[in-house]
C-alpha cells in the first residue's frame, strides 16, 4: 500500500510560489517526510525534511498540518530548473536498513516550471 | 561538504559479462552505504546495505553482490549480468543525521 499520494503532475509560472501537496494519513508517530526530487537521468536530490514542525532551508519550505496527515512543499520562486519529478516519503528516523528500504519513491509529482 | 561520485555514469554490457560500479564519499568518517536500483516506473528498490567496512547486508536474492573494501568506498559487483539487471543504479549515504543523499546514477543496459 502506498504511504503518500502526491498529483501527478502540476504547472508554476516561473518565478511564482510552487505548491506541492502530499497527503500521508496512514503516518506514524516517529516517522517523518522527506521530500526528495528528480531531474530526468539524475540522481534524486534531498530537499527538506520534517517530524511535525514546519521547516525551511535555502530550497525550500516544508508545511506540514497539526494532525501530520498532509503536507505541503513551497517553492517559492520557481525557475526553469526547478522542473524535476518531486516525491514525498514518509519513513522512520535512525539508519536502520528498515528505514532506507522505505526509501521507494513512488510516482510522484511532475512539477513543470513555464517561462 | 560531503560529495558522493559514482561512476561510471552509463555502461553497455553484454549477458554474460562482469560488471563493476563504483561509490565513494567525501568529506563524512564511516557513512552508511547503500546501493539502489531504479526501476523503469521511477520505483526505487534497496539492494545493498553497509554499516562498516566489509559488514554487507543484501536486501535481495540477486545476480549482483556488493563491497566494502575502504570506508568510504562501496562497490557493486556481478560475475554474469543478465538482461534483467538492466537498470538505473544509485549509490547513496547518510550518518547520524538520518537523512540519505544519492550520488549521480549510473545507467547499465544489458544487451
Amino acid at each position: 500500500d502506498a504511504k503518500t499520494t502526491q498529483p501527478p503532475s502540476m504547472d508554476c509560472a516561473e518565478g511564482r510560489a510552487a505548491n506541492l501537496p502530499c497527503n500521508h494519513s496512514t503516518i506514524s508517530g516517529n516517522e517523518y517526510v522527506y521530500w526528495y526530487r528528480q531531474i530526468h537521468s539524475q540522481g534524486p536530490q534531498y530537499i527538506i525534511h520534517g517530524l511535525k514542525n514546519n521547516e525551511t532551508n535555502e530550497m525550500a519550505s516544508l508545511i506540514i498540518t497539526e494532525d501530520r496527515k498532509s503536507s505541503t512543499l513551497i517553492l517559492p520562486h520557481a525557475t526553469l530548473r526547478d522542473t524535476a519529478v518531486y516525491y514525498c516519503i514518509v519513513r522512520v528516523a535512525g539508519v536502520s536498513s528498515g528505514s532506507a528500504r522505505q526509501l521507494t519513491f513512488g510516482s510522484g509529482t511532475q512539477l513543470t516550471v513555464l517561462p | 561538504s560531503q560529495t558522493i561520485h559514482q561512476w561510471p555514469a552509463t555502461l553497455v554490457q553484454p549477458v554474460g559479462s562482469p560488471l563493476s560500479l563504483e561509490c565513494t564519499v567525501e568529506g563524512t568518517s564511516n557513512p552508511n552505504l547503500y546501493w539502489y536500483r531504479q526501476a523503469a516506473g521511477r520505483g526505487l528498490q534497496l539492494l545493498f546495505y553497509s554499516v562498516g567496512i566489509g559488514q554487507i547486508s543484501s536486501e535481495v536474492p540477486q545476480n549482483l553482490s556488493a563491497s566494502r573494501p575502504q570506508d568510504r568506498q562501496f562497490i557493486l559487483s556481478s560475475k554474469k549480468l543478465l538482461l534483467s539487471d538492466s537498470g538505473f543504479y544509485l549509490c547513496a549515504w547518510s550518518t547520524t543525521g538520518n537523512t540519505i543523499y544519492f550520488g549521480e546514477g549510473s545507467w547499465l543496459t544489458v544487451v
